[in-house]
């Protein structure tokens, strides 16, 4: 199973502040998808993400949200001005062989 | 569009007895189908999938599910609970291999009593 690691583990933020959330998938791979998980409800799609490419996003992933593959390893997630509804745990999954495996989360907090 | 339902936000069942957690599915095209399991405070683990090949899947584990297409199910079992499985288990479906989005359900809390 294809290791993916996030970091941080924990993020406390104050709303209109903007806050990257990484993703760093030990091999090489080409599809990235982030998700979020606000406390106590379903897992939700945000975007996918292909050959450097959005490929679909979600209704949730409006415009304070962007993608980017900065490096070639490290997947980011950035929210430009928070805000107290996007207080969730945050999911990156990377996908190998028709299945999609997921990171271990960042808890994000805003407040 | 794709959808799923988990009949039953909470489940509970004795140490010992059979683990039957249900998924139903809306997919426009056949589906590829999936149950991830949740340990407090951690991401998802893939347990098993379905991508057309046997309608019995077995997973890690112990658990295993049946693709039925005319009852558009996918449930989860498990013959013998152990406290272990105490955990979230969500059912997701996508409408193809790679690089479709997951679309998951609500989510099952199993509860393992002794």
């Amino acid at each position: 199973e294809p290791e993916v690691t996030q970091t941080p583990s924990h993020q406390v933020t104050q709303m209109g502040q903007e806050v990257i959330l990484r993703c760093v998938p030990i091999s090489n791979h080409l599809y990235f998808y982030w998700y979020r998980q606000i406390l106590g409800q379903k897992v939700e799609f945000l975007v996918s993400f292909y050959n450097n490419e959005i490929s679909e996003k979600s209704e949730i992933f409006d415009d304070q949200f962007s993608v980017e593959r900065p490096d070639g390893s490290n997947f980011t997630l950035k929210i430009r001005s928070t805000k107290l509804e996007d207080s969730a745990m945050y999911f990156c999954a990377i996908a190998e062989g028709g299945t999609q495996y997921f990171g271990p989360g960042t808890r994000l907090l805003v407040l | 569009a794709q959808s799923v339902t988990q009949l039953g936000s909470h489940v509970s069942v004795s140490e010992g007895a059979l683990v039957l957690l249900r998924c139903n599915y809306s997919s426009s095209v056949p589906p590829y189908l999936f149950w991830y399991v949740q340990y407090p405070n951690q991401g998802l683990q893939l347990l098993l999938k379905y991508t057309s090949a046997a309608t019995l899947v077995k997973g890690i584990n112990g658990f295993e599910a049946e693709f039925k297409k005319s009852e558009t199910s996918f449930h989860l079992t498990k013959p013998s609970a152990h406290m272990s499985d105490a955990a979230e288990y969500f059912c997701a479906v996508s409408e193809s291999g790679t690089a479709s989005k997951l679309t998951f359900g609500t989510g099952t809390r199993l509860q393992v009593t002794l």
